[in-house]
């Protein structure tokens, strides 16, 4: 059993480009989240989805952009990437009544 | 969601046991209390929830205040491996994805 995996494992991009980060759970869990963490600060939430189909806005949504077009995928996209979106993303997934969370091994991106 | 206050910082002897404190004084009757840890790089791991009763499980115990206002997590023997950023984080069970932050957590270090 994988759990959540996450793609890339880094990447180095240059501001104004596109670059979709990629996550895939296979326990067929109905809630996902990406979150941010910045050097030596907590997770923050950018986006999430309750179920396949839908999805929603966290904390810190501006620059991002989701989907959820099944119960397994739940692609992140920087439309125009900026310096201020280096970090470490991690994708996590969800379910039952305590929907205890379950995280990927993150993304470090730093953009130039 | 209630709002959580945790210490930035503690140490602990390896061998004895760390108990790391959260103040969650503005929880509702129907937030339970979770506690997540991420061990440096990694992606944050579970650890153990809670309603109203004290739990334990194979990882840790956690102590809930008769008035839900505060918790305690307790590792009984702590291992230089414990050595990780605790999170304290409390929510409604199964609701909207959305509500669902985590603060800056407590650095626990391990000492031999």
């Amino acid at each position: 059993i994988a759990g959540i995996t996450q793609a890339p494992t880094s990447q180095i991009l240059a501001a104004g480009r596109r670059m979709t980060l990629r996550c895939t759970q296979d326990m067929r869990h109905n809630a996902m989240y990406w979150y941010r963490q910045d050097l030596g600060l907590g997770l923050r939430l950018i986006h999430y989805s309750n179920t396949a189909g839908t999805t929603g806005k966290g904390e810190v949504p501006d620059g991002y952009s989701v989907s959820r077009a099944n119960t397994d995928d739940f692609p992140l996209t920087l439309a125009s990437a900026v310096p201020s979106q280096t970090s470490v993303y991690f994708c996590a997934s969800g379910q039952g009544a305590l929907e205890t969370q379950y995280f990927g091994p993150g993304t470090r991106l730093l953009v130039l | 969601d209630a709002k959580t206050t945790q210490p930035p910082s503690m140490d602990c002897a390896e061998g004895r046991a760390a108990n790391l404190p959260c103040n969650h004084s503005t929880i509702s009757g129907n937030e339970y209390v979770y506690w997540y840890r991420q061990i440096h790089s990694q992606g944050p791991q579970y650890i153990i929830h809670g309603l109203k009763n004290n739990e334990t499980n194979e990882m840790a115990s956690l102590i809930i205040t008769e008035d839900r206002k505060s918790s305690t997590l307790i590792l009984p023997h702590a291992t230089l491996r414990d050595t990780a950023v605790y999170y304290c984080i409390v929510r409604v069970a199964n609701t909207n994805a959305g509500k669902s932050t985590f603060g800056d957590g407590t650095t626990l270090t391990v000492k031999p």
